[in-house]
Order: structure tokens, then C-alpha cells, then sequence
């Protein structure tokens, strides 16, 4: 059972280019969602789903565009990458019932040089 | 404004010892509280929760204590052990808000053999 997984692993990227985030659960979870973990501040929330088709901006979602066709996929797309970007990116999903757990992905290391 | 607070970046404890991670919150919508465990390089894993119509919930040597009135929740490890040593994160959720997470700072816990 994989649960949450993200690709790549790590990353670097120069400013100004862009790329994709890969997430993808197979425990057929409605919720899904990105964060950002910045060092002392803990993890923070960029974009989530409630389902395929939907989205809405987290906390802080400047920068960043996400999509979901499918119940599976939820990736996260830097348009135009800048070194306040650089940070370790997770991905979650859970369940439609309320009080469920999120579970993340091992998360991508992302640096913006 | 941080919602969800973690005020002791880090705490050492003996082994065999109790551990005791603490977190106040400020939002009075919170109605489920978190903790996730984080090892390097890992995604954080689900610990144990709480519901605010509860003032305690147990979990083998896990504890979580909410006090509402107070707007503070604690984790209790006991015993402690040496594989317990993680970054432990407190998160808070409200109904209504698709239960989006707010995650505090996170505390080192570090258990000496």
C-alpha cells in the first residue's frame, strides 16, 4: 500500500523557470492538499481539494496553481519559481468523513537558487 | 498572527521518563486537535487527536489532554523512548473549513538513552 506519494524527491531550480509537483494517493481519499514546512514555522497550507474538480487557496497560495482531474492526482505548479519558494513541500489526503487524520507524502526538497 | 502555538522549539528527556509536549491555541472555532510525529526526511505520521467534547484521550503511552478553557492541549509520552525522539507538531481544526489543518511550530523532542 504506497499511500501519498511525491515526485521528485529533490529538487533545484533556477528563478524564473517553472515545474510540477507530483502527488498521488491510492486510498481513494477525497481530501487532498499541499503544505510548505519552513523552518520555525511549521507547516503551512498553500492549496487543498474536496474532491476531483474542485479547489480552493490555503494560507498561502501566492505562486502556486494546483488542479484535480482525477480523485488520485493533486499536483502543485510553480509558475515562476523565486528563492522564497525554496522550502520542503508535503502533500496530504484523507478521507471525506469529518475527524479523519491527514497522510502525508515524504514531502519534495525544493531549493531556488 | 500564529493561531496554533508551540512555545519550547525543543525538549531532552531521560529514558523511561515522561515526556510532555505543550500547545496553545487562540482560535475558539477549534473543535479537533492533532499531534503528528515528524522523523528527518520523513512526512509527519498521525499520532493521536482529541475532540473538544473530550478532555482526554489515550493511546498505549500517549496521552493528549485538552483544557477548552484555557485554550491548551498537551501530549504526555510515558514511558519515553529513545525511538520517540522526533519533532512532534500540534494541529488544530474547526467544522465548516473543509478541516483544514493549522499546524504550531513543532518541538524537538530528543530522549536520552
Amino acid at each position: 500500500n504506497a499511500g501519498v506519494t511525491q515526485t521528485p524527491k529533490f529538487q533545484v531550480l533556477k528563478t524564473g523557470q517553472s515545474m510540477t509537483l507530483q502527488c498521488a494517493q491510492d486510498m481513494n481519499h477525497e481530501y487532498m492538499s499541499w503544505y510548505r514546512q519552513d523552518p520555525g514555522m511549521g507547516l503551512r497550507l498553500i492549496h487543498y481539494s474536496v474532491g476531483a474538480g474542485i479547489t480552493d487557496q490555503g494560507e498561502v497560495p501566492n505562486g502556486y496553481n494546483v488542479s484535480r482531474s482525477t480523485t488520485e492526482d493533486f499536483p502543485l505548479r510553480l509558475l515562476s519559481a523565486a528563492p522564497s519558494q525554496t522550502s520542503v513541500y508535503f502533500c496530504a489526503s484523507r478521507g471525506g468523513a469529518n475527524n479523519q487524520p491527514q497522510h502525508f507524502g515524504d514531502g519534495t526538497r525544493l531549493s531556488i537558487l | 498572527d500564529q493561531q496554533v502555538k508551540q512555545n519550547s522549539p525543543s525538549l531532552s528527556v531521560q529514558e523511561g521518563r515522561i515526556s510532555i509536549l505543550n500547545c496553545d491555541y487562540t482560535n475558539s472555532m477549534f473543535d479537533y486537535f492533532l499531534w503528528y510525529k515528524k522523523y528527518p526526511a520523513e512526512g509527519p505520521t498521525f499520532l493521536i487527536s482529541i475532540s473538544s467534547i473530550k478532555d482526554k484521550n489515550e493511546d498505549g503511552r500517549f496521552t493528549v489532554f485538552l483544557n477548552k478553557s484555557a485554550k491548551h492541549l498537551s501530549l504526555h509520552i510515558v514511558p519515553s523512548q529513545p525511538g520517540d525522539s522526533a519533532v512532534y507538531f500540534c494541529a488544530a481544526s474547526a467544522s465548516g473549513s473543509a478541516r483544514q489543518l493549522t499546524f504550531g511550530s513543532g518541538t524537538q523532542l530528543t530522549v536520552l538513552p
